[in-house]
């Protein structure tokens, strides 16, 4: 079975500041790792994912993350924060192969950006 | 658009009753899930079901239960054993390089 930890529950961060946001998993099995972004009493959009090939990965609004195999993280980044980027960001996680394919999500990081 | 359409958006239950939350979506999925979702717990699996007619308890079935009749719907049912039923319900499809997720109902016993 899988697990992700998100080892920060609050990150607050002025705005124009950088950002970062922990993700860890464990998996015995090679995984496909995701972020998602939730803003207050909606669903969850997808941020960006990697499922193989380049270890770095980009979203269009500027947030990019690190799959790091040795540390078994993936964490989140953002070189200039802004406003609109206040949400909760979840870092999920699922196996490669099976049937099930079921996603396996962190407790959330509450993301706020202070003017 | 292709995408899920979760209703109502607000849901009121009062003690002792049955309420339905309905999940429709139209991308040709066969997978889908619902989640709970608490304040500072993240999302908790309560159901998926991976092909019509079928479907299988997450990690917090008790007091739920599902049906997967059409491809399209998949409704959740909170029932009277379900003790603590505020929170908001997050429904999803999807397969395994990700999912897509409604906008959530959001139950209150009252």
């Amino acid at each position: 079975a899988q697990s992700v930890t998100q080892l920060d529950s609050q990150v607050p961060v002025f705005e124009e500041a950088p950002v970062e946001l922990r993700c860890n998993y464990s998996s015995s099995v090679s995984v496909y790792l995701f972020w998602y972004v939730q803003y207050p009493n909606q669903g969850l959009q997808l941020l960006l994912k990697y499922l193989s090939g380049s270890t770095l990965v980009e979203s269009i609004n500027g947030f990019e993350a690190e799959f790091n195999k040795s540390q078994t993280s993936f964490h989140l980044r953002k070189p200039s924060v802004h406003i609109s980027d206040t949400a909760e960001y979840f870092c999920a996680v699922t196996t490669l192969g099976g049937s099930a394919r079921q996603l396996t999500f962190g407790s959330g990081t509450q993301l706020t950006v202070l003017p | 658009d292709g995408g899920i359409t979760q209703s109502p958006k607000y849901l009121f239950r009062k003690e002792g009753q049955n309420v339905t939350l309905s999940c429709e979506q139209n991308l040709n999925h066969d997978a889908m899930y619902w989640y709970r979702q608490d304040p500072g717990q993240g999302l908790r699996l309560i159901y998926y079901s991976q092909i019509v007619n079928d479907f299988q308890k997450g990690d917090i079935a008790e007091g739920y239960s599902v049906s997967r009749e059409k491809k399209e719907s998949f409704p959740l049912t909170v029932t009277s054993a379900q003790k603590n039923p505020t929170a908001f319900y997050l429904c999803a499809s999807g397969t395994g390089v990700g999912y897509t997720f409604g906008s959530g109902t959001r139950l209150t016993v009252v």
